[in-house]
């Protein structure tokens, strides 16, 4: 069966520090890979996405990036964050090319100081 | 700007009574999913609906959806206070990407 894995999960940085978050999927091939944020008590805003090892694709201009090293290794980084970084990030994959059913991780809660 | 966007915002009722939350989108989409969070958690799926199916039942839930006023409603019946949770909707469009809306916060009261 299939699983996904995000750590850590609950982080806190100072403003101005860099961040990598780590997203891995087990029991599938080729998966399209999301980022989301949810800030308190709202709904998710899509960060990015990736349909393919090196392709991803940026939904809203902000401090962070991502990056796909392998197949089901999705990275959220940023080298230096502001204190409206502050969330819940959440990863999700979905079936590549099928575009419907996505299953979330646990989610990292980030709060920078 | 958000595709789908649930009202209300927040619910609360009494154990045993039905919820229903509601879902309205702007563009044309090719199904409507809802899904279930927990607080601090990830999103688990409940159910997805085609665009050319107007109803959809699994156990205590029953989704309808209404294309020609953009609209779905998620009714949980007999609720219970395991149901406490947010529940998003999420539309997915010929554009492709899944879209979410902000939410409604669900308290079952005992």
């Amino acid at each position: 069966s299939q699983t996904i894995h995000q750590w850590p999960a609950t982080l806190v940085q100072p403003v101005g520090s860099p961040l990598s978050l780590e997203c891995t999927v087990e029991g599938t091939s080729n998966p399209n890979l999301y980022w989301y944020r949810q800030a308190a008590g709202r709904g998710l805003q899509l960060l990015f996405y990736s349909v393919g090892i090196g392709q991803i694709s940026s939904e809203v201009p902000q401090n962070l990036s991502a990056s796909r090293p392998q197949d089901r290794q999705f990275i959220l980084s940023s080298k230096k964050l502001l204190l409206s970084d502050s969330g819940f990030y959440l990863c999700a994959w979905e079936t590549g090319g099928a575009q419907e059913t996505q299953y979330f991780g646990p989610g990292t809660r980030l709060l920078v100081l | 700007s958000q595709q789908g966007e649930e009202d209300p915002q927040a619910l609360s009722i009494q154990e045993g009574e039905n919820a229903t939350m509601n879902c309205s989108y702007k563009t044309s989409i090719n199904n409507l999913q809802w899904y279930r969070q927990n607080s601090g958690r990830g999103l688990v799926h409940l159910i997805l609906i085609r665009s050319n199916e107007r109803e959809k039942h699994s156990g205590r839930l029953r989704v309808t959806l209404d294309t020609s006023k953009k609209s779905s409603s998620l009714l949980i019946t007999a609720s219970r206070a395991a149901d406490t949770a947010s529940y998003f909707c999420a539309t997915e469009s010929s554009a492709s990407k899944i879209i979410f809306g902000s939410g409604t916060r669900l308290s079952i009261r005992p």
